[in-house]
């Protein structure tokens, strides 16, 4: 079974800051695929990034970048210049021969 | 080009009533799923569904619920006789092609659901 685990349930940053918000999964595919999805108030689910497990480098979208150990089975988020509206839930994701499987989610809060 | 459309938005049903959330994938996508959402949880899948078929619903409970994607139409996900524990978000997501192996998913805005 593929699971999802992000063990920060909430977290706060100020303003033009950097945070990173870590995410652990256990999968026993070899090829999959890592997604982290943004839930602003509003309720929709947004792709912020997304990083194919057969390559090395680690993704990068404007100030979004991620730390991908595909040894560790780590995928952290990294938000850089933090801005008031990345305030939002953040869900790590797996999806390989699955459906895409959610961690519960990080709160993330901007503070100005 | 349109998003993944879902209504209703929100609804609100009593205890034993039937509850029909519906979904439109983008435009070009015939791959749908269902996922839902308790409070202050992830997303849990329910079921995938293409034209016509029912792919994998090993997410959907066995019973009450059931959800269908006709030829013509949008997908719809049935809950029968509705119990305060189906109180939930229930987002929709398509994509062009099987998206189990890419996994991006375009959803809906959601469609929110009160049992009283």
């Amino acid at each position: 079974a593929q699971t999802v685990t992000q063990s920060q349930p909430e977290m706060s940053v100020q303003e033009a800051e950097t945070v990173t918000l870590s995410c652990t999964y256990d999968t026993s595919e070899n090829n999959y695929y890592l997604f982290w999805y943004k839930q602003p108030p509003s309720r929709q689910m947004i792709l912020v990034i997304r990083q194919e497990a057969y390559k090395q480098q680690n993704a990068t979208e404007n100030r979004f970048s991620v730390n991908f150990q595909k040894a560790a089975k780590s995928f952290s988020l990294k938000i850089s210049d933090s801005q008031l509206g990345d305030t939002a839930m953040y869900f790590c994701a797996l999806a390989g021969n699955t459906p895409l499987v959610f961690g519960k989610g990080t709160r993330l809060s901007v503070i100005a | 080009n349109a998003g993944v459309m879902q209504n209703p938005r929100h609804l609100v049903r009593r205890r034993g009533q039937e509850a029909r959330l519906r979904c439109s994938p983008m435009k070009g996508h015939s791959h749908v799923y269902w996922y839902r959402q308790l409070p202050e949880e992830g997303l849990k899948f329910m079921v995938y569904l293409q034209k016509e078929n029912i792919i994998d619903e090993s997410g959907m409970p066995k019973e009450r619920f059931s959800a269908e994607f006709p030829k013509e139409g949008p997908s719809i996900l049935r809950i029968q006789q509705v119990v305060r524990g189906d109180s939930a978000a229930y987002f929709c997501a398509s994509s062009p092609s099987s998206g189990r192996n890419t996994g991006e998913l375009f959803f809906g805005e959601g469609s929110r659901l009160t049992v009283l």
